[in-house]
């Protein structure tokens, strides 16, 4: 089975601080994404990647940036965290395709 | 442009009840459609992917069927446990990309 890790459960960080969110998946898929959960907006994309080294906005990229040096890791950046990006941070990967989605765990952020 | 919705958002049923959840999407014109669950605090779990061609898939005492004219999906759970207590999502590509949309998803609550 498909494993996406995502390396943190919880985080407390403070506002300003520069924050990585990590994301790896062990089976080669090509697509990774990034999305934030929030109560009544449901799950929003905020970026998304089909190969190494290459990047796309999402819906509310706003505040966010990613790095994907490698095909299996694929990282979240608050460049200052705000206390508005308190929020359940999703990774997930896809073959692309009809292959559908894998999700991690999930991270919970809190900014104070 | 692709919306998808889940009525009811609440369900509370007893234990050993089957019961439907319901997804619709506006855009037939889909890849396949998958169905989630997550509970609180953690991340998504696939169930369930039907791939545009299939009209149902089954897992155990799940079964999600796929009525792509219509734009509905459904998903069947059959003789329900207080272990079903979960939010079911369910999500469909926006098309070629590989981007999904979510439904707000159905808070499902299995009474003992």
């Amino acid at each position: 089975d498909v494993k996406v890790t995502q390396s943190s459960r919880y985080l407390v960080k403070r506002t300003g601080e520069k924050v990585f969110l990590e994301c790896v998946q062990d089976m080669d898929h090509e697509n990774m994404f990034w999305y934030r959960q929030d109560p009544g907006l449901g799950l929003r994309l905020i970026y998304f990647s089909y190969d190494v080294k290459m990047k796309e906005k999402g819906d509310i990229p706003e505040g966010y940036s990613v790095s994907r040096e490698k095909k299996e890791r694929f990282s979240l950046i608050l460049e200052s965290a705000s206390t508005n990006q308190t929020s359940m941070y999703l990774c997930a990967s896809s073959l692309g395709g009809t292959g559908g989605y894998t999700f991690g765990s999930g991270t919970r952020l809190t900014v104070v | 442009k692709q919306e998808v919705t889940q009525i009811p958002a609440a369900l509370s049923v007893p234990e050993g009840e089957n019961l439907v959840l319901n997804c619709s999407f506006t855009d037939s014109a889909i890849y396949n459609l998958q169905w989630f669950r997550q509970d609180p605090g953690k991340g998504l779990t696939s169930l369930l992917l039907i791939q545009s061609s299939q009209r149902e898939q089954t897992s155990g005492r799940l079964n999600a069927s796929l009525d792509k004219s219509s734009g509905r999906s459904t998903l069947y759970i059959a003789a329900s446990q207080p272990g079903d207590s979960a939010t079911y999502l369910c999500a469909v590509p926006m098309n070629r990309d590989d981007k999904i949309i979510f439904g707000k998803g159905t808070r499902l609550h299995i009474l003992p």
